[in-house]
C-alpha cells in the first residue's frame, strides 16, 4: 500500500512565525501536492511538484513556498504565518500521469494564534 | 475560474436505498472525473474514477458522466451506514491540476 507520511498531525504556532510541513511517501511517486482544506471552501490546490527540485504553483501560492530536494520528501513552508492560515494541510502523491488518482497523508491541522 | 460545484447536503438516505450524488463542472474541456470519500476526521481516499461518457460500475458504486450536459454523479446502491461520509466530486482541468468539489455530506439512516 501507499504510504504518504506527513510529520505533524496538530500544530499551534503563533503569527510571525516560520511553520515547515513535511510530507514523505514511499512508493517512489514522482508527483506531490499541497492542497489546505476549509470547511465551505472544499480542497485547494497550493503547490505541486513532477520532480525533484521542481516546482508548479497551485491556485493559492500566495504566502506559501515550497522545497523538494529528495523525491520522497516534499515540504510546505510557511515564511511568516498569519491566522488566516488556520487550516488543513493535506499531502497528497501520484504516479507519473495519473495526476487525478492522489493518495492522501492524514493532514496537518495547523492553527495560527 | 474552473469550477467544480456540488450540492454541500447534507442529503439523508434511508439503509438500504439509493444514494445520489450530483455534480457539475464548468470546463467542457475536461477530460478525467474521480469522486473521492472522506470520512470524518480523516482524509480523502479514491474510490471511482470515469473518463468517458456513460456508467461505470465497481460493486455499490455507480459512476455516471455526461459530457454534454457537463456533470458526473455517483450513485450508491443498497447503501449501508459505513457509506456515511462526506464525498468529494474532482475534475482534471489542463491534464496536471485536480480540482475539487466542495463536497457533499451523506448520511446513511439505519
Amino acid at each position: 500500500d501507499v504510504k504518504v507520511t506527513q510529520s505533524s498531525r496538530y500544530l499551534v504556532k503563533r503569527t510571525g512565525e516560520k511553520v515547515f510541513l513535511e510530507c514523505v511517501q514511499d512508493m517512489d511517486h514522482e508527483n506531490m501536492f499541497w492542497y489546505r482544506q476549509d470547511p465551505g471552501l472544499g480542497l485547494r490546490l497550493i503547490y505541486f511538484s513532477y520532480d525533484v527540485k521542481m516546482k508548479e504553483k497551485g491556485d493559492i501560492p500566495e504566502g506559501y513556498s515550497v522545497s523538494r530536494e529528495k523525491k520522497e520528501r516534499f515540504s510546505l513552508i510557511l515564511e511568516s504565518a498569519s491566522t488566516n492560515q488556520t487550516s488543513m494541510y493535506l499531502c497528497a502523491s501520484t504516479l507519473p500521469g495519473s495526476f487525478g488518482e492522489l493518495f492522501f497523508g492524514e493532514g496537518s491541522r495547523l492553527t495560527v494564534l | 475560474q474552473k469550477e467544480v460545484e456540488q450540492n454541500s447536503g447534507p442529503l439523508s438516505v434511508p439503509e438500504g436505498a439509493i444514494a445520489s450524488l450530483n455534480c457539475t463542472y464548468s470546463d467542457r474541456g475536461s477530460q478525467s472525473f474521480f469522486w473521492y470519500r472522506q470520512y470524518s476526521g480523516k482524509s480523502p481516499e479514491l474510490i471511482m474514477s470515469i473518463y468517458s461518457n456513460g456508467d461505470k460500475e465497481d460493486g455499490r458504486f455507480t459512476a455516471q458522466l455526461n459530457k454534454a450536459s457537463q456533470y458526473v454523479s455517483l450513485l450508491i446502491r443498497d447503501s449501508q451506514p459505513s457509506d456515511s461520509a462526506t464525498y468529494l466530486c474532482a475534475a482534471l482541468f489542463g491534464n496536471e491540476k485536480l480540482t475539487f468539489g466542495t463536497g457533499t455530506r451523506l448520511t446513511i439512516i439505519p
